[in-house]
């Protein structure tokens, strides 16, 4: 049981680029979870998945977020043309398929600077 | 909507001392899951306890205990004998049980930094 997994650790980029951050989850957790830290805070509550399927999306997830889990295992958060507002620690976790399925496992998350 | 505060930003205590960290919440829900995660200083958040709001009994595991009082809709962390490593960053954090209207996502409170000094 290797962990959750997250790539790139720490992204810089400039206003109006795109990013994208991958997410390997424990193996054989069918539930997989993306948070937003800004500095100081608690997390915040993006989206979820089971399997393939993305269940929940929060407001905070603007129109130039996305999200996929396209074959249920590894995840994807992308953001297109990036703001100063969007830098922040992006944390990953999943979560088991039955018993203890309320549980979540953390990610090293990723930390986006946005200049 | 479920609300989670913590209402001590920053605690310290002495090595081998008790510490205990607050945390209330609020929601309509009967049924419900609630967590302290820790995340020390640059590193990964791990669960540290975890209680069902259905069983009557504080949770404990090792060093760390829990205060649950449902009907105040409190949830307290008491750390005995603590030591240097449980130096972080600790989070509350709530969830409703399945088929209820946020089950699967965390809510969480705001932190509450903890320093063990030697």
């Amino acid at each position: 049981d290797t962990g959750v997994s997250q790539n790139p650790r720490h992204k810089i980029t400039k206003r109006g680029q795109n990013v994208t951050f991958r997410c390997d989850p424990i193996s054989e957790h069918n539930r997989l979870y993306w948070y937003r830290q800004t500095l100081g805070q608690g997390p915040e509550f993006l989206t979820y998945f089971q399997n393939e399927a993305q269940l929940e999306k929060s407001r905070l997830l603007s129109d130039r977020f996305s999200a996929e889990r396209p074959k249920g295992s590894f995840s994807t958060l992308e953001i297109q043309r990036t703001e100063q507002g969007d830098s922040a620690m992006y944390l990953c976790a999943s979560s088991p398929r039955d018993s203890g399925q309320e549980t979540q496992y953390f990610g090293p998350g990723t930390r986006l600077l946005v200049l | 909507a479920q609300t989670v505060t913590q209402s001590q930003p920053e605690m310290s205590v002495q090595e081998a001392e008790t510490v205990t960290l607050s945390c209330t919440y609020d929601t309509s829900e009967n049924n419900y899951y609630l967590f302290w995660y820790k995340q020390p200083p640059s590193r990964q958040m791990i669960l540290v306890i975890r209680q069902e709001a259905y069983k009557q009994q504080n949770a404990t595991e090792n060093r760390f205990s829990v205060n649950f009082q449902k009907a105040a809709k409190s949830f307290s962390l008491k750390i005995s004998d603590s030591q240097l490593g449980d130096t972080a960053m600790y989070f509350c954090a709530f969830m409703t049980r399945a088929g209820g209207t946020s089950y699967g996502k965390l809510t969480f409170g705001q932190g509450t930094i903890l320093t063990v000094h030697p």
